[in-house]
């Protein structure tokens, strides 16, 4: 079965601070997706990176960083000194086929100017 | 080029009403995905089409709710006699092709559904 879980529920910071966004995930498939999207206040889903299974490499984009280590089964979200315009719900998803995600149950993060 | 196109964006059905949810996918894309957000939670999957196709509808309720992608025109999620625990977000993503996850999915802007 598949699973991922999203401990924090919500997270708090003030604006320039560094937040990481923790993300475990379960699957005995050897071939996966991850996913990371920011769901506004609007209530839109903003797709933010995704990573597959065979590709460990850490990425960065802009003040976003994205750390994926098979051996803890974890794919974390840091966004570097945060912005009020950073706050919104958080989803990280797992896919194994044809877009059938497996969403976690979201953090929802507030950052305070 | 549009989006995935989600109508109505709000809809308040009374209990026992039916509520139907288009959506209308990218240009080109031919699979649509349904998946349900209740409040505080994550989004759930309901189900996979392919124009005329059920794909896989693992995650649909088996009862009162039903889905179709015609042939012509939008996908249709339909919910019969409506419950207040129907009350949800519902979202609508396409992708060009049956692929793995590496084949992108886009995500509507969602039909947010209130049963009072």
């Amino acid at each position: 079965a598949q699973k991922v879980t999203q401990a924090q529920t919500e997270i708090s910071v003030v604006e320039k601070e560094d937040v990481t966004l923790d993300c475990v995930y379960e699957t005995r498939d050897t071939t996966y997706y991850l996913f990371w999207y920011k769901q506004p206040p609007s209530g839109e889903l903003v797709f933010l990176i995704r990573r597959n299974s065979f590709d460990e490499q850490n990425e960065i984009s802009g003040r976003y960083s994205w750390n994926f280590q098979k051996s803890t089964s974890s794919f974390n979200f840091t966004i570097t000194a945060s912005q009020v315009v950073d706050s919104a719900v958080y989803f990280c998803a797992l896919s194994l086929t044809f877009n059938k995600f497996y969403f976690g149950s979201g953090t929802k993060l507030n950052v305070k100017p | 080029n549009a989006g995935v196109m989600q109508n109505p964006r709000h809809l308040v059905r009374r209990r026992g009403q039916e509520a139907r949810l288009r959506c209308s996918p990218m240009k080109g894309h031919s699979h649509v995905y349904w998946y349900r957000q209740l409040p505080e939670e994550g989004l759930k999957f309901m189900v996979y089409l392919q124009k005329e196709n059920i794909i896989d509808e693992s995650g649909m309720p088996k009862e009162r709710f039903s889905a179709e992608f015609p042939k012509e025109g939008p996908s249709i999620l339909r919910i019969q006699q409506v419950v207040r625990g129907d009350s949800a977000a519902y979202f609508c993503a396409s992708s060009p092709r049956r692929g793995g996850g590496d084949t992108e999915a886009f995500f509507g802007q969602g039909t947010r559904l209130t049963v009072v």
